[in-house]
């Protein structure tokens, strides 16, 4: 039974390339979290996902930053024109339905900005 | 400021001791749970807690959430160096998880 898959774990990325994250939840969870930890900082909350729709974008910067999560395969975060600040660690997390608070997180995806 | 404060930071102690970390809000939360996240890994879900004075157990690991559900604390008896990591608690009232700064703990064997 895979857990949730994220790939790729490293990327490297210039200033002002774009940077595309992938995350396949877990068989039969429908719904997408994702978190980014920044270093030397705890776990936040960007965006929360269902097939096709954003239910909670809040926690995402509003410029450079969108998550979908299409009918058909992976949800994908995607970062245009990256900056050093973006260098972090990316974190998806996926949950059954109807049980929002048991989320089960991927191996990350670590984005380094040059 | 941290939603979630975990003490200790840091905790380093020997193969066969007994070590109890805790998670303090002076929010209210639904549900909390507790994760260990090993070096560029993430978080691996250990247990989620939703009723207040609830204890559980997960072999030599022992969870509690306090009466008002506003805290919580993990305690690991006879640690082994495979209980070495970063321990994380969470807690949410929907779907936002807000984490701890967590606390490392280290067992020397």
């Amino acid at each position: 039974n895979a857990g949730v898959m994220q790939n790729p774990r490293h990327l490297v990325r210039r200033r002002g390339q774009e940077a595309r994250l992938r995350c396949s939840p877990m068989k039969g969870h429908s719904h997408v979290y994702w978190y980014r930890q920044l270093p030397e900082e705890g776990l936040k909350f960007m965006v929360y996902l269902q097939k096709e729709n954003i239910i909670d974008e809040s926690g995402m910067p509003k410029e450079r930053f969108s998550a979908e999560f299409p009918k058909e395969g992976p949800s994908i975060l995607r970062i245009q024109q990256v900056v050093r600040g973006d260098s972090a660690a990316y974190f998806c997390a996926s949950s059954p339905p109807y049980s929002a608070d048991t989320q089960y997180f991927g191996p990350g995806t670590r984005l380094t900005v040059l | 400021t941290q939603l979630l404060e975990q003490s200790p930071q840091f905790l380093s102690i020997q193969e066969g001791e007994n070590l109890t970390v805790y998670c303090n809000s002076s929010s209210v939360f639904s549900s909390l749970q507790w994760y260990r996240q090993e070096p560029g890994e993430g978080p691996v879900l250990l247990v989620t807690v939703v009723t207040g004075g609830e204890v559980k157990k997960l072999k030599r690991l022992t969870f509690q959430f306090g009466d008002a559900r506003k805290d919580s604390s993990l305690h690991i008896t006879a640690a082994q160096p495979g209980d070495t990591g970063l321990y994380l608690c969470a807690a949410t009232n929907d779907y936002k998880l807000s984490f701890g700064a967590g606390t490392t703990v280290t067992v020397r064997a």
